[in-house]
């Protein structure tokens, strides 16, 4: 059964600083990985998504990588900006039909 | 290009009551997907159709909830009766059935039950 977990729950960085939250998943096996941002009472805005034969997406200034073999997956912020401040979410996609499994997010606070 | 849209934003029913949620998919996605995310907790896979077809219902609570997709373009999700853990935030998502499963979320149904 496939397990997403985020790390950390939540962060708070000074403006300008380069971040990265950490997604890990039990289950290598999967299709893709996908990053999604969710704003307070807002639905879920996809930022990329990495097929599994893939390694990185980039976007502006996000960046993500995946490693299968180890279960990880990491979204990076570069310059981060007070408008990056929100929840997000990894979702792993399972690789024997299209069941998706999300983690609990990591709450992100970009201080000006 | 229209998004994923939800209609209602908002539902407040008592226990015992029906509700009735609607997705309407970007035009085109031929998957479309229900999820839930109820207080405090992780968002939860509920159902996939393709077209009209539902493809994996593994994540549906219970035989309280019936999904819909009749003429493969926008899905109901009925819930009846209602119960007071139904409470939470009911995402709808679509993606095109080729080139990589991206998914793209509507804004959400939050249902109440009082």
């Amino acid at each position: 059964k496939q397990e997403v977990t985020q790390i950390p729950a939540a962060l708070s960085v000074p403006e300008g600083e380069n971040l990265v939250l950490n997604c890990s998943f039990t289950d290598s096996a999967i299709y893709n990985l996908q990053w999604f941002r969710q704003d307070p009472g807002k639905g879920l805005t996809s930022l990329l998504l990495i097929q599994s034969s893939q390694r990185e997406q980039t976007s502006g200034r996000l960046n993500a990588s995946l490693d299968k073999s180890s279960g990880r997956s990491t979204l990076y912020i570069a310059a981060s900006q007070p408008g990056d401040s929100a929840t997000y979410l990894c979702a792993a996609e399972d690789g024997g039909g299209f069941k998706t499994i999300f983690g609990a997010g990591t709450r992100l606070f970009v201080k000006a | 290009e229209a998004g994923v849209t939800q209609f209602p934003s908002h539902s407040v029913i008592e226990k015992g009551q029906t509700v009735t949620l609607r997705c309407d998919p970007i035009s085109g996605h031929d998957n479309l997907y229900w999820y839930r995310r109820v207080m405090g907790k992780e968002i939860k896979f509920l159902l996939h159709f393709v077209k009209e077809s539902k493809q994996d219902e593994s994540g549906m609570p219970n035989n309280r909830f019936l999904a819909e997709r009749t003429g493969g373009t926008y899905s109901t999700l009925k819930v009846q009766p209602a119960e007071l853990e139904d409470s939470g935030v009911y995402f709808c998502a679509s993606s095109p059935l080729l080139g990589g499963n991206e998914q793209f979320f509507g804004p959400g149904t939050r249902l109440t039950v009082l």
